[in-house]
């Protein structure tokens, strides 16, 4: 069955470091998303991305957020300079259908991000 | 404005006994679509059932159902014949049709737990 892959599973880094973290979507997929879920709390949207354009970024995706499509099958996330507070789980997600339609999206096992 | 309310944090059921995940929405769309999400301990987050506001059924998926009250704007989880492996936390999501490619709004999740 096709799944979401997401890596690296879990990330350390020193705050004020740049991370990324890399997702390979459903191959059929064209709709992309990025979630994070801070210990304990609920999952909350960061962001999502069709046909190479950012289409919605919630109040989180602030300017030390960036995503990106380097290929037809990666889809990355970079934090620029990272903080206490972005120690969280970074949920990547694909769908095929977009607004108006069933739009299931599939999660991968998602990168659980630490910042020391 | 909180979409998801899932007033349940934990909720414990004997294994082969069915359980009820309460979930109640709020929204001003007339069009939209309802989730749910497992997220064992290892963290990933799974598809579990889907609804649309327009579905004249409840949806079925093998030991799931969804029972969709429309009017109470409710959505319930009722899992039959619990399983060792059903435990985990459970989320409740909204599709907002609102946005651009529809952000899911999640509830703060029940812990499920099955005793043998």
């Amino acid at each position: 069955e096709p799944e979401v892959t997401q890596t690296p599973s879990h990330q350390v880094t020193q705050m004020g470091q740049e991370v990324i973290l890399r997702c390979v979507p459903i191959s059929n997929h064209l709709y992309f998303y990025w979630y994070r879920q801070i210990l304990g709390q609920k999952v909350e949207f960061l962001v999502s991305f069709y046909n190479n354009e950012i289409s919605e970024k919630s109040e989180i995706f602030d300017d030390q957020f960036s995503v990106e499509r380097p290929d037809g099958s990666n889809f990355t996330l970079k934090i620029r300079s990272t903080k206490l507070e972005d120690s969280a789980m970074y949920f990547c997600a694909s769908s095929d259908q977009g607004k108006g339609a069933k739009n299931i999206q599939y999660f991968g096992a998602g990168t659980r991000l630490s910042v020391l | 404005a909180q979409k998801i309310t899932q007033t349940q944090p934990g909720m414990f059921v004997q294994e082969k006994e069915a359980v009820t995940l309460d979930c109640t929405y709020d929204t001003s769309d007339q069009s939209y679509g309802l989730f749910w999400y497992k997220q064992p301990s290892s963290g990933e987050m799974i598809f579990l059932i889907y609804q649309g506001s327009y579905d004249e059924q409840n949806a079925t998926e093998g030991r799931y159902s969804l029972n969709f009250q429309k009017a109470r704007k409710s959505a319930n989880l009722v899992i039959s014949a619990s399983q060792l492996g059903d435990s985990a936390m459970y989320f409740c999501a909204i599709f907002d049709r609102g946005s651009t490619l529809g952000r899911l709004y999640f509830g703060r999740g029940t812990q499920l737990t099955v005793w043998p």
